[in-house]
């Protein structure tokens, strides 16, 4: 079964840092583009940060660019987003999610987690 | 920024009913949009991408329509289990999403 699990959420401070981690699982995630995407409390969802299979691109929301840096290891089968810098606007349910095609992709999410929370109080 | 709108916000059906969601985008997105169902607790799933094109393991009873700003999403016979939230996103211009639509139990 194709599985994304997230997990590295917790309680943090403002100022504070945090690295998410998601494991993949059914498939070899070198092949393929992934995301972050949040959805903070009683808003929508926000797409927050995409790396290529390759990771030969890279893109973050203006809302994150300079703080968050989202890498992969494909030996671990893993995704990560190092946040630093934390806001309270920042607290939210974080996915992990797959592209739905390989290499060059399709920017469509197919496969997404249950996400970790993040909630960024003092 | 993009900007997608879904209405209604709630969509009050019965089991058998005809669903009709509505996604409107602020300006035209060709037709890179996609539908997603969540349920309480659970990772969103993906319906529709590309306007049309169900994803692998879908009923057919899901079916996408639209083109440049206006699309929709029909459930021609809902099921129990198809009581859910769904949004909408767009892939045209990075990514953004709607707000959701909440089908529910009338």
């Amino acid at each position: 079964e194709v599985q994304l699990v997230e997990s590295g959420g917790g309680l943090v401070q403002p100022g504070r840092s945090l690295r998410l981690s998601c494991a993949a699982s059914g498939f070899s995630l070198d092949k393929y583009g992934m995301h972050w995407v949040r959805q903070r409390p009683g808003r929508g969802l926000e797409w927050v940060s995409g790396i290529t299979w390759n990771s030969g691109s890279i893109g973050y929301a203006g809302s994150v660019k300079g703080r968050f840096t989202i890498s992969r290891d494909n030996t671990k089968n893993s995704l990560y987003l190092q946040m630093i810098s934390l806001r309270a606007e920042d607290t939210a349910l974080y996915y992990c999610v797959k592209d739905l095609e390989p290499a060059v992709g399709a920017d469509v999410f197919d496969i997404w987690g249950r996400g970790t929370v993040v909630t960024v109080s003092s | 920024e993009i900007v997608l709108t879904q209405s209604p916000a709630t969509l009050s059906l019965s089991p058998g009913e005809r669903a009709t969601l509505s996604c409107r985008a602020s300006e035209s997105v060709s037709n890179y949009l996609a539908w997603y169902q969540q349920k309480p607790g659970q990772a969103p799933r993906l319906l529709i991408y590309d306007t049309s094109n169900r994803a692998t393991g879908i009923p057919a009873r899901f079916s996408g329509s639209g083109s440049g700003t206006d699309f929709t999403l029909t459930i021609s016979s809902l099921e129990p289990e198809d009581f859910a939230f769904y949004f909408c996103q767009q892939r045209y211009s990075w990514w953004t999403f709607g707000q959701g639509t909440k089908v529910e139990i009338k």
